[in-house]
This record gives structure tokens, sequence and C-alpha cells, in this order.
């Protein structure tokens, strides 16, 4: 499709457990963010790439979280040992624009529950 | 640092009746200023963005928002709200300065529901 692809679309786990998200962009698009949201606390920015420049990991809430892109393309975000604080719907976003004034294009998100 | 502020969790407004729904912002230069929508179990939707220029922004679904430098606010705006309007409504700001780095950073969202 055309549009950004996250899976997959519902996960459960139990605690302690590993987990991948996936994150496929828009075809063309060089930014790619990733973002947390949990019931009544908004979007929480995780990390951002562009290009091939140093990812910025300021919003990795700790060293249980990481993320790669491969290829300037495909994103994969892990979290290791998951506790259940780490519940919540994850959202992958792209933008083609390389300044920041573009509008980020949003998936539907990767639904963790941690049991 | 930026920052976004959103006062009302939650508005309610009747069917065609005019809607507003208010944001504020703090970044240390220019902003970047967005709106999105939300609706049940799916992503968010771009609705309109202010960059530049005009400080009345035009977007989709009919939407509108007013960018006021001096009070730091950028609120959304429909003259007449439909029920199918109903859905969670996020402000977002990014800082235009070199060094603001390149994060868009929301708001905790405002439910708008409109009855009939």
């Amino acid at each position: 499709g055309a549009g950004v692809s996250q899976s997959p679309s519902n996960k459960v786990t139990e605690k302690g457990k590993d987990v991948e998200l996936r994150c496929d962009p828009i075809s063309g698009h060089t930014a790619l963010y990733w973002y947390r949201q949990s019931l009544g606390q908004g979007l929480e920015f995780l990390i951002y790439f562009q290009g091939n420049s140093a990812p910025d990991k300021s919003g990795l809430p700790s060293d249980r979280f990481s993320a790669e892109r491969t290829g300037g393309s495909v994103s994969t975000l892990t979290i290791q040992r998951t506790q259940q604080e780490d519940s919540a719907v994850y959202l992958c976003a792209s933008s083609q624009d390389r300044g920041r004034a573009g509008e980020l294009f949003f998936g539907e998100g990767s639904r963790l529950t941690v049991l | 640092a930026q920052s976004v502020a959103q006062p009302e969790d939650q508005v309610n407004v009747a069917e065609g009746n005019p809607l507003t729904v208010k944001c504020t912002y703090s970044v240390s230069g220019n902003p970047y200023l967005f709106w999105y929508v939300q609706y049940p179990n799916r992503g968010l939707q771009f609705l309109l963005k202010y960059i530049t220029g005009d400080n009345l922004v035009k977007g989709s679904y009919g939407f509108e928002a007013e960018f006021n430098k001096s009070q730091t606010s950028f609120h959304l705006k429909k003259p007449s709200a439909l029920v199918s309007d109903s859905a969670l409504y996020f402000c977002a700001v990014r800082d235009s300065a070199a060094g603001g780095g390149n994060k868009l950073t929301f708001g905790t969202g405002t439910q708008l529901k409109v009855e009939l």
C-alpha cells in the first residue's frame, strides 16, 4: 500500500520477554519516527532517523529499548525484558521533508500488551 | 525546550455549532505548528500546519486554525461541527531554530464530542 505499514497490529507478551515491532515507511520518505501512545498521556517521542545521519535517541525511556533502520527504509523497534509499564500503542511515522516543516504520516500502530 | 498545552481534555458541541479546540505552545525560535486527528483504533491523520505567512490556515474537512504569536496559540476551529468530527485531536510543535532538534512534540490531546 501507499501508507506507513506497521506489524504486528497487536502483540500480547509475558513480562520479561523480548518483542520486535516493525515499520515500513512510505517509499521515498527519508525521515522515520517512533512514538509511544499511552492512555491519557498523549504521544511520547522515542527515536528519529534521518537518512544516513546518526539517529536521535533522546526519547528512548531505558536501555531496554533500541531501534534500527536498515537500508534507509524498514525500521525495527526492539524492547528487551518487557515490563507491564511498556504496554502502549507504538506508532511509526515517516516524512519526506529533510527540514522541519514537513508533516508526518502515521501508521495505525502496534498495540503491545505485557501481562 | 519545546512544549504544547491542550488545556481541555474534552470539548462537547452540538452539531451545526462552531467548535474551537485550544492549543498553546512554547519554543525558543519560531514555531512550526500542526494539528492531527485520531479516530478510534486508527493512526493519526494530518489536518493542517502553519509554517509561515498568513496566520489563518485552512486544512482538511473544513477545519482551520489561527496562529497568534503574541498569545503563543494555535487554536483549531470549524464553523459548523458534524457528528463525524467526533475524534481525538492533537496539536504539535517543532522549533524552527537551528539546534531545535527534529522531534515533533505533541500535546496530550482533546476529545471532541459532537452531539445531535
